[in-house]
């Protein structure tokens, strides 16, 4: 998983509270993104962006706010995390559509 | 809307044996990326091979081999000579270009176990 960082690895949060995901390339890539897997299923997209000041939503936006300040970071904020938010999410950097690369995934449990 | 559809939800092949994992897929998109994903009991994601749309020749990366028929729009996988390091879920994923990014599509995965 060559340059993608997320932080933390794990997490537990009470319904209600607030946290950000965070997540760093160094390969100066243009396109980041989020996913979340669910049990079952295959990632889907949460967020993603072009660039610096430009993001879009993906399938599955609600409950999730981004940010995107700079190329390198991507950070994925989580404003009142709910039970349903129990995932493992996921950072992508790439250039254009043929180099994609994940980070290690956070596992985020809401209780 | 792109889809990507695995219809295999589990595999079992022997040791040294290859095995194919199938992948369909549906846009209106021409210019499409199809990529294979491995994640591992640990779950990484961990990138194995990509076929652009307009790529004439089958990408090969190694065991890895991607049997791309557009005309069928499948994109299967094929392991040759598998490893019982090779045991682990499989996705097919379909990448859009937009404006705003590139976007992915995941299918179901496939769960493949390597045996003795």
């Amino acid at each position: 998983n060559a340059g993608v960082t997320q932080t933390p690895k794990f997490q537990v949060l009470k319904t209600g509270q607030s946290m950000t995901l965070q997540c760093a390339q160094d390969m100066n890539h243009e396109y980041m993104s989020w996913y979340r897997q669910d049990p079952g299923m295959g990632l889907r997209l949460i967020h993603y962006s072009v660039g610096a000041g430009i993001t879009d939503q993906g399938e599955v936006p609600n409950g999730y706010n981004v940010s995107r300040s700079t190329t390198e970071d991507f950070p994925l904020r989580l404003l009142s995390a709910a039970p349903s938010q129990t995932s493992v999410y996921f950072c992508a950097s790439g250039w254009a559509m043929d180099t994609i690369y994940f980070g290690e995934g956070s596992w985020l449990t809401v209780v | 809307a792109q889809k990507i559809t695995q219809t295999q939800p589990g595999m079992f092949v022997q040791e040294k044996e290859a095995v194919t994992l199938d992948c369909t897929y549906d846009t209106s998109d021409q210019s499409y990326g199809l990529f294979w994903y491995k994640q591992p009991s640990s779950g990484e994601m961990i990138f194995l091979i990509y076929q652009g749309s307009y790529d004439e020749q089958n990408a090969t990366e190694g065991r890895y081999s991607l049997n791309f028929q557009k005309a069928r729009k499948s994109a299967n996988l094929v392991i040759s000579a598998s490893q019982l390091g090779d045991s682990a879920m499989y996705f097919c994923a379909m990448c859009i270009l937009t404006g705003g990014g590139n976007k992915l599509t995941f299918g179901t995965g496939t769960q493949l176990k390597v045996e003795l």
